[in-house]
């Protein structure tokens, strides 16, 4: 089966850098999603990792090292509204969602 | 577009009555996904659909579920009888070709069973 693993919480100052981790174990898989989901509302695609290394989108960038069954995601010079939960989802046949990390960010 | 539309936005139903949850994927996209999520178990594929037919409907919890997609607009999601433990948020979602394209997901809809 697959598992994924994330931390909880988390919390940062506005205009710093974070980075949310996940570690996942799967017989195989496409690739690997970042869904960013504010409360009350849906998840939206924020980034998708193929191949290993880092794939860089304005602020947000994401890392995949297959051998290491690990994925990051960094967010630079944050804002408040980046206060939201960031979901790891393994693409296998389907999407499995990680239950995510809930980041606060403080003035 | 207006991207995937669901209605209601929420539902309070009291225990044993029937919920029925609706869903308008994006026009185009051949695939159609129904989702559960709870603060516990976080968000879980509950079936979804390609041109309309059922693939994989492993993740529905119990035969109290069910889902059809008569067309290639319009899909909704049954519980009947609800119970207490059914409350959660039900997202749909959709998208454009393989399974596992990026999904757009709907605002969900939010049931409270009592």
């Amino acid at each position: 089966g697959q598992n994924i693993d994330q931390p909880t919480e988390m919390t940062a100052t506005e205009g710093a850098i974070v980075q949310i981790n996940c570690t996942y174990q799967t017989s195989g898989f496409n690739g690997l999603f970042w869904y960013q989901q504010h409360a009350g509302e849906a998840p939206t695609f924020l980034s998708y990792n193929v191949l290993d290394g880092l794939e860089e989108k304005g602020r947000f960038s994401s890392f995949l090292s297959r051998s290491k069954g690990y994925s990051y995601l960094l967010l630079k010079e944050l804002q408040m509204k980046d206060s939201a939960s960031y979901l790891c989802v393994l693409n296998t046949d389907k999407l499995i969602f990680g239950t995510g990390t809930r980041l606060q960010v403080f003035p | 577009d207006a991207g995937v539309i669901q209605s209601p936005r929420h539902e309070v139903t009291e225990m044993g009555q029937e919920v029925t949850l609706r869903c308008k994927p994006i026009s185009g996209h051949d695939y159609l996904f129904w989702y559960r999520q709870t603060m516990m178990r976080g968000l879980e594929l509950l079936i979804y659909f390609n041109n309309n037919v059922p693939i994989d409907d492993s993740g529905m919890p119990e035969d109290r579920f069910s889902a059809k997609m008569p067309n290639a607009s319009f899909s909704t999601l049954k519980i009947q009888p609800s119970e207490p433990r059914d409350s959660a948020v039900y997202f749909c979602a959709s998208s454009l070709t393989r399974s596992t394209d990026t999904q757009y997901f709907g605002p969900g809809t939010r049931l409270t069973v009592l």
